[in-house]
């Protein structure tokens, strides 16, 4: 299996555009997350799906952001409008369920956003 | 909710020495805890979990031990090698429900040849 495949790797892009980031995770996975990393707060769990159904969108800063998963093989995230302070890298991440819970999860590669 | 904390922040080993790093957890229901190392500029990539029915588990050079009593576990490499030298980071989840993965800040290990 190819991992977890996330497009575009880098985006560069002005404040007030829309953004979509895109995710294709591991086959048979059914747990589906999408994060952000940025030094000065790490990891952040932004939305996560289960059987491509939106179970906790709680981390999402606010209604610029959106995620959709309309099957089990595609996912995205879009922004819009972006800002600068939108600028991190994001992941994808899927994993699988033992006993109801996740167990471990495997990244993308991620895609480094820069909004200027 | 699960609060983890992770330390500590930065690490700097002669390569062969032996590196430990240290996470706290704050709910007792979480039974599943695995560690990522993060190089620059990929993805974190699972290198060890353990869970809460085995109090350590070993990987060739790294090994993972869990004080559930204390709410703590740690990572541990032994004979460290510059390749070693990345981002670290724990996580904890429950397995009941929707749990997700909560994880620590990270920790930057530097290994000098």
């Amino acid at each position: 299996d190819a991992g977890v495949i996330q497009s575009p790797r880098h985006e560069v892009t002005e404040m007030g555009q829309e953004v979509t980031l895109r995710c294709k995770p591991i086959s048979g996975h059914d747990y589906l997350f999408w994060y952000r990393q940025t030094m000065m707060r790490g990891l952040e769990l932004l939305i996560y799906f289960n059987n491509n159904v939106p179970i906790d969108d709680s981390g999402m800063p606010e209604d610029r952001f959106s995620a959709k998963m309309p099957n089990a093989s595609f996912s995205t995230l879009k922004i819009q409008p972006s800002e600068p302070r939108d600028s991190a890298v994001y992941f994808c991440a899927s994993s699988w369920s033992r006993g109801g819970g996740v167990v471990g999860a495997f990244f993308g590669q991620g895609t480094r956003l820069t909004v200027v | 909710g699960e609060n983890v904390e992770q330390h500590p922040s930065t690490l700097s080993v002669q390569e062969g020495d032996s590196a430990v790093i240290k996470c706290t957890y704050s709910d007792s229901a979480s039974n599943y805890f695995p560690w990522y190392k993060q190089e620059l500029g990929k993805g974190p990539q699972l290198i060890i979990d353990i869970r809460s029915n085995v109090g350590e588990k070993k990987d060739q050079r790294i090994a993972v031990t869990l004080n559930k009593t204390a709410k703590h576990f740690s990572l541990h490499i032994t004979e460290t090698q510059p390749e070693d030298s990345a981002v670290y980071f724990c996580a904890a989840t429950g397995d009941s429900g929707y749990s997700t993965l909560t994880f620590g800040k990270g920790t930057m290990l530097l290994v000098s040849p």
